[in-house]
């Protein structure tokens, strides 16, 4: 069974520069959800999907940042405009019908200079 | 709301043994332990409900105190290949909606 498949592994951009990360959960998993992983720290949950839906994006900071999920399966979240602060891992994960375990992708790795 | 975890890190010799603790101001509904690797995505290892369970398997187990809100993470003669960073993640009722909130982590560093 593949795991949670995130792309791209790094980005280095400039600031004020877009940026867009793409997840692919595990194949029938309805619960996705991006974290943000700041160096030392662990994952932050920047929001998280039922199928299409966003049930949860109390985290997610709408002035740039946004997300889709638009068939239920694949997703973007996007940087727009970037920030220095914004540097750091982007991590995707899904569950199954129970939600409890979650798999996490590798992880996309922004630099922003 | 975010757990507190310690030790924030340790360094063992391949067969010590070591404790990771984890702690939360928050009534829990479960707790959830990961491994991360640097540069590598965190991979789960256990989840403990709510009722004071244990788990565990091989060498690695935990346990779950629902009263005092703990979750402490147990190794036991420690291999090579558990060097990395242990994150618990606990899960409350928050607004009516699970959330899986992870602590600082703890790195384990195990030396031969």
């Amino acid at each position: 069974e593949a795991g949670v498949v995130q792309s791209p592994r790094y980005k280095i951009i400039e600031k004020k520069q877009p940026v867009a990360f793409w997840c692919n959960p595990i194949s029938g998993h309805n619960t996705l959800y991006w974290y943000r992983q700041n160096l030392g720290q662990g994952p932050e949950l920047l929001i998280r999907y039922e199928n299409e839906e966003a049930v949860d994006d109390s985290q997610l900071p709408k002035d740039r940042f946004s997300a889709e999920r638009l068939k239920g399966v694949d997703s973007t979240l996007k940087i727009q405009p970037a920030e220095l602060g914004d540097s750091a891992v982007y991590l995707c994960a899904s569950s199954g019908r129970n939600q409890e375990t979650q798999y996490f992708g590798p992880g996309t790795r922004l630099l922003v200079l | 709301q975010q757990p507190v975890q310690s030790p924030q890190a340790v360094i063992l010799r391949e067969g010590e043994d070591a404790v990771i603790n984890c702690s939360s101001s928050k009534a829990l509904y479960s707790v959830h332990w990961y491994r991360q690797k640097h540069g590598e995505a965190p991979v789960f290892l256990m989840i403990l409900l709510k009722g004071g369970e244990q788990k565990g398997h091989d060498k690695i187990s935990a346990s779950f105190n629902e009263k005092k809100q703990q979750s402490s993470l147990y190794l036991t003669a420690s291999q090579l290949s558990y060097s990395g960073t242990y994150f618990c993640g606990t899960v409350g009722r928050i607004q009516g909606a699970q959330k899986l909130v992870f602590g600082q982590g703890t790195r384990l560093t195990i030396n031969p």
